[in-house]
């Protein structure tokens, strides 16, 4: 079965300061990631996306995520934390075996203190 | 501009009621999907359809029931054998040809829907 797992519920981080939201997979082959981002009362934002190629993904408002194929994580980074980076963030996975099927992570809670 | 559109945003119903959320996308996307979300526990897929006319149970479709008349409308309706109905609903598109497994989800705005 393939899965997502975020062991951290909160993370909190001073702005400026770099920020990572961990994002760890199990999967059968090569996985198909995706972070997405939630603020309160929305719907999810794709982020960025990991299919094949270069191990550091860059996506949308500065985030990237690196890619790790033997740690089997896909961290979510961004050099400068915002205030407004405050958000829900969600990793996912979409199935290979049937790919209209994405799983979630349960959520991580980032916190941008000015 | 193309997107999902959830209305309403905000539903209130009584126990016992069956009432039904509306998802209209205009993204000509063949997939659709209902997700549902409660706090700490992540997105759980309750049905999704690959096309016109056919859809599939996820991980919580106990309760509920979907239609997919038209390519554009996925309603879900959330019947009063749903133990536990309050909660956040998202629904979801995505395009579906096996060339296309880098596309991701495009989501709504979602539907709170408070059952009391």
């Amino acid at each position: 079965a393939q899965s997502v797992a975020q062991p951290e519920d909160q993370v909190n981080v001073a702005e400026g300061n770099p920020l990572t939201v961990k994002c760890t997979y199990s999967v059968s082959g090569n996985p198909y990631l995706f972070w997405y981002v939630q603020y309160p009362n929305r719907g999810l934002q794709f982020l960025l996306k990991y299919i094949t190629g270069d191990n550091l993904v860059k996506g949308s408002y500065g985030f990237e995520a690196e890619f790790n194929k033997s740690q089997t994580s896909f961290h979510l980074k961004k050099p400068s934390a915002l205030v407004s980076d405050s958000a829900l963030y969600f990793c996912a996975v979409r199935d290979r075996g049937n790919f209209n099927k994405f799983y979630f992570g349960s959520g991580t809670k980032l916190n941008v203190k000015p | 501009d193309g997107g999902i559109t959830q209305s309403p945003k905000y539903l209130f119903r009584k126990e016992g009621q069956n009432v039904t959320l509306s998802c209209e996308q205009n993204l000509n996307h063949d997939a659709m999907y209902w997700y549902r979300q409660d706090p700490g526990q992540g997105l759980r897929l309750i049905y999704y359809s690959q096309i016109v006319n056919d859809f599939q149970k996820g991980d919580i479709a106990e309760g509920y029931s979907v239609s997919r008349e038209k390519k554009e409308s996925f309603p879900l309706t959330v019947t009063s054998a749903q133990k536990n109905p309050t909660a956040f609903y998202l629904c979801a598109s995505s395009v579906t040809a096996l060339d296309t497994y880098n596309s991701p989800l495009h989501f709504g705005n979602g539907t709170r829907l408070t059952v009391t």
